[in-house]
């Protein structure tokens, strides 16, 4: 059975940093891209990008580049999302996603949701 | 890029059909048959409804349907249930970044 398991709900004040994890098994964890979905506390789900486990390759929307940093670790099948500056916009429910493949937009497993709340 | 458009809500009776609309251009919904319907109910995950225009994934009712015209994806119920309110969001494919979500339709059983 596919399983995607993500960190627990964190808060943070605004200008600290933060990874948050997403944890997969049931499936070959180098052979799928894992993409990262924001949702803002009542609004939409927004793509922010995916990784490719077996090399780490990269890519993120417009809107996310240069303030997240995707990694993984193959050796525990995870995937993080990490903040090095956050701010109070960054306060959202961060939900990791498979995609089989990069070039189509099928998220066919989900993570539960990490909700992340950034406040002084 | 921009979101893809869809109404903000649509309802009907069980039993009753509705459809959802996804509008998009020609640089997404409309250059590539490539569009995904999630449903998400309160405080839940989306899930996977529909994939590449109107394929459906293993073990979703046939009641939910897909097509595509144009720039104008649609998510179809059919026999409507109160399970199936939620709220239901369309992605697209698209020439830069691979994926974009629609605005989200919030489904209301009546």
């Amino acid at each position: 059975e596919v399983q995607l398991v993500q960190s627990g709900a964190e808060m943070r004040k605004p200008g600290e940093s933060l990874k948050i994890s997403c944890t997969a098994s049931g499936y070959t964890f180098t052979s799928h891209w894992i993409a990262w979905v924001r949702q803002r506390p009542g609004k939409g789900l927004e793509w922010m990008g995916f990784i490719y486990p077996r090399d780490s390759d990269t890519k993120y929307s417009p809107s996310f580049q240069g303030q997240v940093t995707f990694s993984v670790d193959k050796s525990i099948t995870a995937a993080y999302l990490q903040w090095s500056i956050l701010r109070a916009s960054d306060t959202a429910m961060y939900y990791c996603a498979r995609l089989p493949h990069f070039e189509y937009p099928v998220l066919d497993y989900w993570g539960q949701g990490t909700l992340v709340t950034v406040s002084s | 890029q921009s979101a893809l458009t869809q109404p903000r809500s649509v309802s009907g009776s069980p039993g009753q059909s509705v459809t959802i609309s996804c509008t998009g251009t020609t640089s997404d919904v409309g250059g590539y048959n490539y569009v995904s319907w999630y449903q998400q109910h309160p405080g839940k995950a989306p899930k996977l409804m529909i994939y590449d225009v109107r394929k459906r994934p293993s073990g979703v009712p046939d009641r939910f349907s897909g097509s595509k015209s144009g720039n104008t994806a649609s998510l179809t119920i059919s026999g409507l249930q109160a399970e199936d309110e939620a709220d239901y969001y369309c992605c697209s494919k698209t020439a830069t970044y691979t994926g974009v979500f629609g605005t989200g339709t919030k489904v209301t059983v009546l």
